[in-house]
């Protein structure tokens, strides 16, 4: 079976610093890996995809992450965050063969002016 | 917008009831899954259909049941409401469930359900 560990329930950042919010997953295969946001009352939306071609993947607003099966982790990054970022982001892994969707418990990420 | 729509944005109800759950697809999408989201247990799947028929089930209690019409639109049925199914309902779709084993078919989310049991 697979699974996604998302590290940190919450993560707070100041508006123009960094953003790291970590993802690991397990499995015995390598999955296809996505990262989805969600904004307050609303739906989820795809960010970016890792579908096994390259292993940095750049996302929409300015998100990117690398996938690296030695440390099986999705990390989800970005080098300056703004406050329309403020959201629950979901990291999630689907099996080859497009079982359903397995979601990360989800990491609220919080930025202040 | 992604394009899949879900009535009602809200539902009230009491325990012991039962409501219906509507999703319309993306245009031109055959899938359409469904997924609770709660406190207690994240996100969750619970049912997958493709063009009419059931193609996967996850954490779906026997007391919730879907379908898929011909027009492609789905309903999923909650009945004999507990406090605990108090959750956010979401619908996604999809092209095509099938392809190779790299292939995958991007899930667009509609907004979401959200039932109240009281």
């Amino acid at each position: 079976a697979q699974s996604v560990t998302q590290l940190d329930s919450h993560v707070s950042v100041s508006e123009g610093t960094p953003v790291l919010l970590r993802c690991n997953y397990s499995s015995s295969y390598s999955p296809s890996l996505f990262w989805y946001v969600q904004h307050p009352n609303k739906g989820l939306q795809l960010l970016l995809k890792y579908t096994s071609a390259a292993t940095l993947v750049k996302g929409i607003n300015g998100f990117e992450a690398e996938f690296k099966k030695s440390e099986t982790s999705f990390h989800l990054t970005k080098p300056s965050a703004h406050m329309s970022d403020a959201a629950e982001y979901f990291c999630v892994a689907l099996k080859p063969g497009n079982t359903p969707l397995v979601f990360g418990k989800g990491t609220r990420l919080s930025v202040i002016a | 917008d992604s394009g899949v729509t879900q009535t009602p944005k809200h539902l009230i109800t009491a325990t012991g009831q039962r409501v219906t759950l509507r999703c319309s697809p993306r245009s031109g999408d055959l899938s359409v899954y469904w997924y609770q989201q709660s406190l207690d247990q994240g996100l969750q799947f619970l049912i997958h259909y493709y063009n009419g028929e059931e193609r996967a089930k996850g954490n779906i209690l026997e007391r919730f049941s879907a379908q898929q019409f011909p027009d492609l639109h789905s309903e999923l049925n909650l009945s004999s409401l507990e406090l605990g199914d108090s959750a956010l309902y979401f619908c996604a779709s999809s092209v095509d469930p099938s392809g190779g084993e790299f292939t995958y078919n991007e899930q667009f989310f509609g907004p979401g359900t959200r039932l109240t049991v009281l």
